[in-house]
């Protein structure tokens, strides 16, 4: 089964660009999350889809961070406009579980992550 | 909101000797988890708890989802090179559609 897939790998931009990230889930996942990682700190979710709907966006910063699930599949997640702060690893997270069934076999996984410096 | 405290942060270690980390909780998960992330990687999931009082064990590392649902301990026994990384443990609740709390986590280093 192939895995999470996030890309780019890297990025750098200059405070207040705009910037954006994609990621490819796990075929068949209903769930997708994102997650802040910032620097010697455990990950921070940021907005959760169920097939093309948010669930849960509670933490994302909505004047500067959006996020689509077109389709239910893709996502991509947008910084616009950047700040210094915001520089972390993001990491694209799916799974098999809905809210409506959680259940313990989620199939929770990561993706290597996009790796954000704003400078 | 919910939060794990998770320790020690650091531990530097020789190969061959046996770790004990633990994630402590403000609130009760329905599911505690270890990962391990190295460098460049995002977490790789280690062990999984799903009952209290739960002792789960793959190969060298056993956790223990903690009787009151509040704390879990990790420990990897006989140490070696390659389980440089650091490890987050996470919990998980049913009622707030599967997201995960992490840890700080504890990062590890082993000399050989």
């Amino acid at each position: 089964e192939a895995g999470v897939a996030q890309s780019p790998r890297y990025k750098i931009i200059e405070k207040r660009q705009s910037v954006a990230f994609w990621c490819n889930p796990i075929s068949g996942h209903a769930t997708l999350y994102w997650y802040q990682q910032i620097l010697g700190q455990g990950p921070k979710l940021l907005i959760q889809f169920q097939n093309n709907g948010v669930v849960d966006d509670s933490q994302l910063p909505k004047d500067r961070f959006s996020a689509e699930r077109l389709k239910g599949v893709d996502s991509t997640l947008k910084i616009q406009p950047a700040k210094l702060e915001d520089s972390a690893v993001y990491l694209c997270a799916s799974s098999r579980a809905s809210t409506s069934s959680p259940g313990r076999d989620y199939g929770y996984t990561f993706g290597s992550g996009t790796r954000l410096t704003v400078v | 909101g919910q939060q794990l405290n998770q320790s020690p942060q650091s531990m530097f270690i020789q190969e061959g000797e046996d770790v004990s980390m633990n994630c402590t909780s403000s609130s009760i998960f329905n599911t505690w988890l270890w990962y391990k992330q190295e460098p460049g990687e995002g977490p790789v999931l280690l062990i999984a708890l799903y009952k209290a009082g739960e002792l789960t064990s793959n190969g060298r590392l056993t956790a223990q989802f903690g009787i009151t649902r509040k704390d879990s301990f990790l420990n990897i026994s006989a140490s070696i090179p390659s389980d440089v990384g650091i490890y987050f443990c996470a919990g998980q609740s049913y009622n707030q559609g599967g997201k995960l709390i992490f840890g700080q986590g504890t990062e590890l280093s082993v000399k050989p």
